[in-house]
């Protein structure tokens, strides 16, 4: 099975809320990083964090990692309709760099406005 | 300008034919990849290519080979199409080697459609 599942699957907010989006895997890794897809679109990387990082920010993005027990989450602070995306983390194994890059399902955020 | 581009956007074709999709990245990056994402958004990796070599070929079927004529391009075939093999089709590109972090770059997809 897949290395990284997001929880929730779907997550409808809001608009100005905060949306925290789970990520659990099952290995050792290198780094964890997140990705964001737009309906019909690619996947735009968001923000990594390695694993002797414990947190990260970036602009209304903060992600946390606790490595004992294998999760990550991802915050969006005050929500916009922008945000309306599927939201996607990938681990990396030791040593593998992106070769060992591996995807979880996604949690697909609606922003209501 | 663009950094993954992928030709074509949209692929619409009856089962037993082959096609192609190309992809270009302008990025000066070693490794490629192709990635497919089925119905339910899942990514799962096909290939990837560094430095002219396959060096991920997950368990796909040999209808599929990829073709890298030089480091910025990686190009899909597929022989024999098949209903299955509907999805979106995701190019990618990263940086290799020592200290390199693993950071994706994505085209915007190719989704094919298999009548």
């Amino acid at each position: 099975s897949q290395q990284g599942e997001e929880d929730p699957q779907a997550l409808s907010i809001q608009e100005g809320e905060n949306a925290t989006m789970n990520c659990s895997y099952k290995t050792s890794i290198n780094n964890l990083q997140w990705y964001r897809q737009n309906s019909g679109r690619g996947l735009v990387h968001l923000i990594l964090i390695r694993s002797n990082e414990r947190e990260k920010h970036s602009g209304r993005l903060r992600v946390t990692l606790d490595t004992s027990k294998k999760s990550s989450s991802l915050l969006i602070t005050a929500s916009r309709a922008a945000d309306t995306a599927s939201y996607f983390c990938a681990t990396v194994f030791p040593g593998g760099g992106a070769d060992g890059l591996t995807f979880g399902k996604g949690t697909h955020l609606i922003i209501q406005p | 300008d663009t950094a993954v581009s992928q030709t074509p956007k949209y692929l619409v074709t009856q089962m037993g034919n082959d096609k192609s999709i190309k992809c270009e990245q302008n990025l000066g990056h070693d490794t490629m990849y192709w990635y497919k994402q089925d119905s339910k958004k899942f990514l799962k990796i096909m290939f990837s290519y560094n430095n002219k070599e396959l060096i991920i070929n997950e368990t796909v079927p040999n209808r599929f080979s990829p073709k890298s004529p030089d480091k910025a391009h990686l190009n899909l075939h597929i022989n024999s199409l098949e209903l299955g093999d509907s999805a979106v089709y995701f190019c990618a590109s990263s940086r290799s080697g020592t200290g390199h972090t693993g950071e994706l770059f994505f085209g915007e997809g190719s989704r094919l459609t298999v009548l």
